[in-house]
């Protein structure tokens, strides 16, 4: 597509609950990377993507997080027994290339609420 | 471990002075810096980076400078405008590394 795409946009979900988060990357990017942005805060690294694997996964808070990339393409990001401290932004990015000197191209995000 | 550190957190200018945004890296190994701009309720878009190579690189109103032998790195911004107004992210990136590491953010306020 013409940019990473992210859905939910929003999503409310009460504690104790999975919910899984997808980002659908720009078309022939490589490189998928998800962050994590708590209200006023910077940006978190969670994990990368290089294709189908997940060569850095150091990222990810705790065993409830996990994500899966299929096809070179999509991914997703599933958070297990929801918590209130994970409400934030999830965002997506991606690049053409793993190669230090490209930029990212980040989706819109998704907002998790957990109530 | 990797760290980037930003300041100031908060910065406000009047239109039609300049900004300046200072940032620090731990891993002398980074050779890649970003700049992004996310305004409010968007995503974050990159805006201009910086290689180890050079020491300065300018875009019409912007413009980033480099000390590899301070780890430090700036982005100056000239003849503000309200527009402007959004959160910068600085962030480093090595050769080899798989991950960018972002700083904080400083909040830019223009006032016209």
């Amino acid at each position: 597509g013409a940019g990473v795409s992210q859905s939910p946009s929003n999503k409310v979900t009460e504690k104790g609950k999975d919910v899984e988060l997808r980002c659908d990357p720009i078309s022939g990017h490589t490189a998928l990377y998800w962050y994590r942005q708590s209200l006023g805060q910077g940006l978190e690294f969670l994990i990368y993507f290089q294709g189908n694997s997940a060569p850095d996964k150091s990222g990810l808070p705790s065993d409830r997080f996990s994500a899966e990339r299929t096809g070179g393409s999509v991914s997703t990001l599933t958070i297990q027994r929801t918590q209130q401290e994970d409400s934030a932004v999830y965002l997506c990015a991606s690049s053409s290339k793993p190669d230090y000197a490209y930029g990212y191209t980040f989706g819109s995000g998704t907002r998790l609420t957990v109530v | 471990g990797e760290n980037v550190e930003q300041h100031p957190s908060t910065l406000s200018v009047q239109e039609g002075d300049s900004a300046v945004i200072k940032c620090t890296y731990s891993d002398s190994a980074s050779n890649y810096f970003p700049w992004y701009k996310q305004e409010l309720g968007k995503r974050p878009q990159l805006i201009i980076d910086i290689r180890s190579n050079v020491g300065e690189k300018k875009d019409q109103r912007i413009a980033v400078t480099l000390n590899k032998t301070a780890k430090h790195f700036s982005l100056h911004i000239t003849e503000t405008q309200p527009e402007d107004s959004a959160v910068y992210f600085c962030a480093a990136r090595n050769t080899g590394g798989f991950k960018t590491i972002f700083g904080a953010g400083t909040r830019l306020f223009v006032k016209a």
